[in-house]
């Protein structure tokens, strides 16, 4: 079945380097791929999403490109703040009703 | 300020006492569903609903009941709460029950069942 894996955490992260969170997938068809972040105590809320292959989405300096030769859709940041601390969460929608989520990759950063 | 609110954020219960945990969008939106999330495990889907009246499981919906009398709201009922319960429980809502769709999430309501 459709499913999603991401790299484990807990990612630690000195303020201003670089980020790459791998994110890779299964799916019939040609799914629609997310990106969702949850600041502690919160809700998830959407961060970027691409709908088909090649399609780069970006938010608040966070870019993922939609690989279709790797199944991929790795989330990136040149420079991460503290307040980019977070869990990052990568789903994917292929029809029907529901969105499949990863587990969640928790980034500590520090100041 | 569109929303999705839960109520309530925190609940310690004993096993087999029925409980409700309420969920409602103020944006007119078709969609609602409800997730659990447990470490290691992600966001796992209970149920869902793509209008009123109209509900489907998702992957673990065992344990648990819903309804959908009206469109803003989509209470989750626990009828006889059992430990392997306890986790941190998020209502969402989307415009659309098609997946390309952002989901709006509420701050989520953290169960304990002892």
């Amino acid at each position: 079945g459709d499913s999603v894996t991401q790299m484990e955490g807990p990612v630690t992260l000195s303020e201003e380097a670089c980020l790459t969170i791998n994110c890779t997938y299964t799916a019939t068809g040609y799914p629609s791929l997310f990106w969702y972040v949850q600041y502690p105590g919160e809700g998830l809320q959407l961060l970027l999403k691409a709908t088909k292959a090649d399609d780069k989405g970006s938010n608040k300096g966070f870019e993922a490109t939609y690989r279709k030769e790797t199944t991929s859709f790795h989330l990136e940041k040149g420079s991460v703040q503290v307040s980019d601390s977070a869990v990052y969460f990568c789903a994917l929608y292929t029809g029907g009703f529901k969105t499949i989520f990863g587990a969640g990759t928790r980034l500590f950063v520090k100041a | 300020e569109a929303q999705v609110t839960q109520n309530p954020r925190y609940l310690i219960t004993v096993t087999g006492k029925k409980l409700t945990v309420t969920c409602s969008q103020n944006m007119n939106h078709e969609y609602m569903s409800w997730y659990r999330q447990d470490p290691g495990l992600g966001l796992r889907q209970i149920y869902y609903s793509m209008n009123v009246e109209v509900t489907d499981k998702g992957d673990v919906p065992e344990g648990y009941k819903v309804s959908r009398k009206e469109k803003r709201n989509f209470p989750l009922i626990l009828e006889s709460p059992s430990p392997n319960q306890t986790s941190l429980y998020f209502c969402a809502s989307s415009l659309s029950p098609a997946g390309n769709y952002e989901q709006y999430f509420g701050p989520g309501t953290r169960l304990t069942v002892t």
